[in-house]
Formats: structure tokens, sequence, C-alpha cells
């Protein structure tokens, strides 16, 4: 029944590892996003999808690598994970960019994972 | 640029006190698209409401209202009759109609507290 779904909601870690969280959404969308939710609750794109392609990418380190594996998975692979990576990581998606068309469509989000880098 | 300013860091009201949410933002595209969203203490996102640039007549659903104004730049949301359940941290955010990018661009966020 949920929408947009993320898995874990919460990951404690310590740094130098390496970890995934996954999204997955039953809505159909084309779209989907990666946000990231700092300790002052900025919220900041970092990737979006669009059909497994790749749309934008934020100038996020090196570190962070998406991963599509079809339109309805959107995961977030971090490596050498670092205490700056400390946040809570939301995944969005939404029906938008379908053929060209400039149409923003809503986004719905996930409920967010909350990452703790020790 | 674009940019969404929220100045309002927090803001305290009193149940059944009415408050406004101001919203202000920065584009030069002719068509875009605003957005207000709601962070309860749970923490997820809640989708409120979207606005294309084009529509300028003001919205009500039940006790929320935006008013939307172009010549000011401003997307602002009153809450009529504030509940205790208003509570939360409310975003206002942008995103411009263009075919290769859709992200949306937040405000800093507006934290609300309703007391009893």
């Amino acid at each position: 029944d949920t929408a947009v779904s993320q898995t874990p909601k919460y990951l404690v870690t310590q740094m130098g590892n390496d970890k995934s969280i996954k999204c997955e959404q039953n809505l159909g969308h084309d779209t989907m996003y990666w946000y990231k939710q700092d300790s002052k609750k900025f919220l900041k794109i970092m990737f979006s999808y669009n059909n497994k392609e790749l749309i934008i990418n934020e100038t996020v380190p090196n570190r962070f690598s998406p991963k599509s594996p079809d339109k309805a998975h959107l995961n977030l692979h971090i490596n050498s994970l670092e205490l700056g990576d400390s946040a809570v990581y939301f995944c969005a998606s939404s029906q938008a960019l379908a053929g060209g068309q400039y149409n923003t469509d809503t986004q719905y989000f996930g409920p967010g994972t909350r990452l703790t880098v020790l | 640029a674009q940019k969404v300013t929220q100045a309002q860091t927090e803001i305290s009201v009193v149940e059944k006190e009415d408050v406004t949410l101001d919203c202000v933002y920065e584009t030069r595209d002719t068509t875009y698209y605003l957005f207000w969203y709601k962070q309860p203490p749970s923490g997820e996102l809640v989708f409120l409401i979207r606005r294309n640039s084009f529509d300028e007549q003001n919205e009500i659903s039940g006790r929320y209202s935006w008013n939307f104004q172009k010549s000011t730049s401003s997307f602002n949301f009153t809450i009529t009759a504030s509940q205790v359940v208003d509570s939360a941290v409310y975003f206002c955010a942008l995103s411009e109609a263009n075919w290769d990018t859709d992200k949306l661009i937040f405000g800093t966020g507006t934290r609300l507290q309703v007391f009893p």
C-alpha cells in the first residue's frame, strides 16, 4: 500500500564503511530522486533518474553512487562514509519528464532514512 | 538563480489562532511550479499543494489556504483555527519546468508550534 518506501529507516555505522539505502515506488512514476536533509533541516537534491537514466547529479562526491535497476527502484550506495554524511536521506518519485514535457509533476517522498556515522 | 526564502524560522501560536507562513521565491523562468510540504515530528514529508506560475487563483482546502502573488513573488500559506496537530516544519519549494531538470529548490522551512 505504501507509495514510496525506503529501507532501512535507521542506519548507524562507523566511519569508513560502505552502506546502501534502498528505495522503491509503486506509483508507476518515471522519475525518482534522492534528497539530503542536514541537521538544520535543509533539504537539497542529490540525484534524479528518469527511466533508469541519470538526469541530475548535483555535485555530490563520487563516494555516492545511485543505481536504478528499473524505474521503480533507485538505490543509493555510499562508500567510505564520513561524519559529514550523517543526515536524513529522502527518496522521492514523480511522473515528470515524460517525453520531454514541460510539466513539473508533484514529487512524493518516502519516509526517509536517518544515517548516523560514528 | 533560483531561490526560496522562508524568513520565519519559528512561529508559536495558541490553538484556534490563525497563522500565516511566508514564502518568497526568485526565478528567471516564466514557467515554474511552487509547492508546500509539511514535515511533522515523525519526519516524513507530506505534500500539501502544487501551483503553476500561470494560475494565480488563491486556493482553499479546509483550514488551509494559499495566496500566490506573482507581483511580489510570494506564495504564502495560512492555517485558520490552528490545531496542535498542525505543529510541524513547513517547507515551501520551487521547481522550474525544464525538460532536463526537475529538482525542487526548498526554503529553509518554518517550524510551527501550536500550543493547546
